[in-house]
């Protein structure tokens, strides 16, 4: 089956740890992409990543880092310095080309202990 | 900078009605992405329209395209209780998306 998946599907952080939510799809798509919502909120764009080795910052990059050695994995760390980490934390991919619809994984839910 | 608006924020509806959900945004783009999500779910894509005048339809869903008026409507035909979500629109910015805030729809029976 092709499709996105997140891991875990909850996250504890504790004051001052750095977390890393993990993210790998098999649909062969070039572009990923890492999205935080708040509850009742919309999608802020945190990182994306058009190919591999290249990432570029979304409008909320601070306090978070990324990664993409493989084509099939985009992982996400939330550091210390992101103070208000708590949140829904969605990874999407999408082909290149005319229709750049994004395909969304189940979504990592991260609490601060 | 693009900005992406939709309204109504929150609807609710009785079943069998019909409504239409808006969007606008700020900048040229001619790709506009409709995605519905159940509360505590990922986002999954419902439209996809790529041109001027560009129309799709799914079951009591149907989706439009205006870029001349950077407009797109999304429109619920007889609502049913199963519609019940909340919809976003998204717009292709540059090579990323910008996200409309959502609109939560309820229908009651």
């Amino acid at each position: 089956d092709g499709g996105i998946t997140q891991s875990p599907k909850y996250l504890f952080r504790k004051e001052g740890q750095n977390v890393t939510l993990s993210c790998e799809q098999n649909l062969n798509h070039d572009a990923m992409y890492w999205y935080r919502q708040d509850p009742g909120q919309g999608l802020r764009l945190i990182y994306y990543s058009q190919i591999v080795n290249d990432f570029q910052k979304g409008d909320i990059a601070e306090g978070y880092s990324v990664s993409r050695e493989k084509k099939e994995s985009f992982p996400l760390t939330v550091t210390s310095a992101q103070k208000n980490p708590t949140a829904f934390y969605l990874c999407a991919s999408s082909m290149s080309g005319t229709s750049k619809t994004q395909y969304f994984g189940p979504g990592t839910r991260l609490l601060v202990l | 900078e693009l900005k992406v608006e939709q309204n109504p924020l929150f609807l609710s509806m009785q079943e069998g009605k019909n409504y239409t959900i808006y969007c606008n945004y700020s900048t040229t783009s001619d790709r506009l992405y409709w995605y519905r999500q159940d509360p505590g779910k990922s986002l999954e894509s419902l439209f996809v329209l790529l041109s001027n005048g560009a129309v799709k339809q799914e079951g009591r869903l149907m989706a439009s395209l205006d870029t001349k008026a950077r407009l797109s409507t999304l429109h619920i035909t007889a609502a049913v209780h199963d519609l019940s979500a909340t919809y976003f629109c998204a717009v292709d910015y540059n090579n990323d998306m910008r996200f409309g805030a959502g609109t939560r729809l309820t229908v009651k029976p």
